[in-house]
């Protein structure tokens, strides 16, 4: 493993059904991200965590959650999955000590999701 | 509320100069940055500027002015690979990234 990788690459969903958009890192970074992108809008946080066991809410985290049990994983669940979830997902860490946002942050290559 | 505003879309040619400008209005500033995006592609860091003024590496700067809050990226020698949206974002007082919806840049030969 090289930076970040992402899984799936796509999904298409069923609305209720749960899903896990699973993100690792090689690169022992604290902090990590979820975003989301739609067209027309920014990169839209939905959960960070600044370092193992922590993590907080970001902008739109309504109907996600995350967990941090180590340095390198950082899943997202949508629990139950509903059609305005559909978007592209991308992860991002950085070598931050901080707690954010003044550190270059690398990006996983993102999940495309749909949800129907 | 907190706004980061690009042109949605330019055109320039290649081998020309382009500017792609970004105003921000945000509680309080710790930075600003610029991504590159590829279509289908993730991010990837270009600048970081937290002073006024101009940071130039390669064919690339990016100015700032705190006092205006405005920046600009400033492609130079532009190559068809250039094309791709191009991502403003400001860390405010509260450490939290705001992004701009990004501006595509277009290559025509």
């Amino acid at each position: 493993i090289a930076g970040i990788t992402q899984a799936p690459t796509s999904q298409i969903l069923a609305a209720g059904r749960r899903m896990t958009l699973r993100c690792t890192q090689d690169m022992r970074h604290n902090a990590m991200y979820w975003y989301r992108q739609d067209l027309g809008l920014g990169l839209r946080l939905i959960h960070y965590s600044n370092t193992a066991g922590t993590t907080g809410k970001g902008e739109v985290p309504d109907g996600y959650s995350v967990s941090r049990a180590n340095t390198d994983d950082f899943p997202l669940t949508l629990a139950s999955a509903v059609p305005s979830q559909t978007s592209v997902y991308f992860c991002a860490s950085s070598d931050s000590t901080s707690g954010g946002a003044i550190d270059e942050q690398f990006f996983g290559p993102g999940t495309r999701l749909t949800v129907l | 509320g907190q706004n980061i505003d690009q042109p949605t879309e330019m055109t320039a040619t290649e081998g020309a100069i382009v500017q792609i400008n970004c105003t921000y209005q945000t509680s309080g500033f710790n930075g600003l940055f610029w991504y590159q995006q590829h279509a289908g592609e993730a991010p990837t860091f270009l600048s970081y500027n937290v002073l006024d003024g101009l940071e130039e590496k390669g064919r690339f700067s990016s100015f700032l002015s705190r006092s205006k809050g405005y920046s600009y990226l400033l492609l130079k020698e532009l190559q068809m690979k250039d094309s791709a949206s191009y991502l403003c974002a400001v860390t405010d007082s509260n450490y939290q990234l705001i992004w701009g919806a990004g501006t595509k840049l277009i290559i025509k030969p």
